[in-house]
């Protein structure tokens, strides 16, 4: 198993310019989660998708757009960069939640984007 | 006021010693607490999961106390290999379905 993919590793872009970032997990999870990582603020969520047909918005979803398009691929996207958006942005997968259960969330490697 | 707290450190200890991390969370709903360990410029990955008893992994010890809405961390025998920043998670149920809550991190740094 792959695990959680991300795509791609670094990007830059020029303010104004739109990207999409791809995200997609092989371990037949029901929820995804986009974060970002800022130096200071720590990890935080920008969408996450509880399951195939939902997304909902995260504490910092303002410049973004989210497609869950399957179960396995849920892409972040840019359509206006700003250089406020410059972060490393993580995606993440989760079984489904279960009363009691205590399910860990398992995170892709990550992308590196610079909006400049 | 964040959901989760942490001391963000530096914590610098040499090899070999004992370390606690503590951590706060705000939501008394919340249901299940993680520690998860972030090497520099990687991914996040689970250490452990925190359970009600308190548990421990090799040289790793997790204790939640909910009535004072606290979780720590002990590291015995501390390795340069445990260098990294380590973060407390915390799920919470709500109505519109559920969350995890990251903090900010504490950060190790293990010395020779």
């Amino acid at each position: 198993n792959a695990g959680v993919t991300q795509t791609p590793k670094f990007q830059v872009l020029k303010t104004g310019q739109s990207m999409t970032l791809q995200c997609a997990q092989d371990m037949n999870h029901n929820s995804m989660y986009w974060y970002r990582q800022d130096p200071g603020m720590g990890l935080r969520l920008i969408y996450y998708s509880a399951s195939e047909g939902t997304t909902d918005k995260g504490e910092v979803p303002n410049g973004y757009n989210v497609s869950r398009l399957n179960k396995r691929e849920f892409s972040l996207r840019l359509e206006s960069a700003a250089p406020s958006q410059t972060s490393v942005y993580f995606c993440a997968s989760r079984p489904r939640w279960a009363q009691g259960a205590s399910y860990e969330q398992y995170f892709g490697p990550g992308t590196r984007l610079t909006v400049t | 006021r964040k959901e989760v707290e942490q001391d963000p450190g530096p914590f610098n200890v040499p090899e070999g010693a004992t370390v606690a991390f503590n951590c706060t969370y705000s939501n008394s709903a919340s249901q299940s607490f993680f520690w998860y360990r972030q090497d520099c410029r990687k991914e996040p990955k689970l250490l452990m999961s925190v359970y009600s008893s308190g548990n421990e992994d090799g040289r790793f010890t997790a204790q939640l106390n909910r009535a004072s809405q606290y979780i720590s961390l002990l590291i015995r025998d501390s390795k340069l290999s445990d260098s990294a920043t380590y973060l407390c998670v915390v799920n919470m149920v709500s109505s519109s379905g559920y969350a995890l809550n990251f903090g900010k991190g504490t950060s190790l740094l293990v010395t020779p």
